[in-house]
């Protein structure tokens, strides 16, 4: 079953904009991950943010965890058009060690020029 | 560093044929997973390893098998291929242990008719 569930499903905004996606997730993790997708390629990993964080920068993007509601958002900031592609939110919450993640079923992020 | 490679990119098998995906990196990671994609949906585990010798079930294992003899190859076995299994799969790898960001593929499409 799909843990993460995203919002929205689809955003279209102009270049230079900023972009704010949303993750909602079921139970509890040990950290959240954001991977991007652009169209026919494999998942390429944005950045990590552990239970124990709030907020983590890297770049233009910034990502916020509230483990009380479950939930992340992922800011895109200064929009470009090789940003647009398909985000996806993951959890593990694997107590093994075994990074077993859990996908979201993404956020098709479109720039317009 | 080659990455994560994945042979074929694109198959077309006939309902009760089987075949393999070949996935090989060259990271010296211990952990190697397979997820499939289906249309507008996330990711989902289909098998995962986390090291030579050892793997185990993710979230839809059904009619696939994997096995691990070596560190950096991690086949996935189609036993009889049935419509249902029209995806696109993915394979990753990644350092054992929570917080390792994972390498992911670029994928093999395959269709069953």
């Amino acid at each position: 079953s799909q843990q993460g569930e995203e919002d929205p499903q689809a955003l279209s905004i102009q270049e230079g904009e900023n972009a704010t996606m949303n993750c909602s997730y079921k139970t509890s993790i040990n950290n959240l991950q954001w991977y991007r997708q652009n169209s026919g390629r494999g998942l390429v990993h944005l950045i990590l943010i552990r239970s124990n964080e709030r907020e983590k920068h890297s770049g233009r993007l910034r990502v916020t965890l509230d483990t009380s509601k479950k939930s992340s958002s992922l800011l895109i900031t200064a929009s470009r058009a090789a940003d647009t592609a398909s985000y996806f939110c993951a959890t593990d919450a694997s107590d093994q060690g075994a990074q077993k993640l859990v996908f979201g079923q993404g956020t098709r992020l479109t720039i317009n020029p | 560093n080659a990455g994560v490679t994945q042979t074929p990119k694109f198959q077309v098998l006939k309902t009760g044929q089987s075949m393999t995906l070949q996935c090989a990196q060259d990271m010296n990671h211990e952990y190697m997973s397979w997820y499939r994609q289906d249309p507008g949906m996330g990711l989902r585990l289909i098998h995962y390893s986390v090291g030579a010798g050892i793997t185990d079930q993710g979230e839809v294992p059904n009619g696939y098998n994997v096995s691990r003899s070596t560190t950096e190859d991690f086949p996935l076995r189609l036993l009889s291929a049935a419509p249902s299994q029209t995806s696109v799969y993915f394979c990753a790898s990644s350092l054992v242990g929570s917080s390792n960001e994972q390498y992911f593929g670029p994928g093999t499409r395959l269709t069953v008719t």
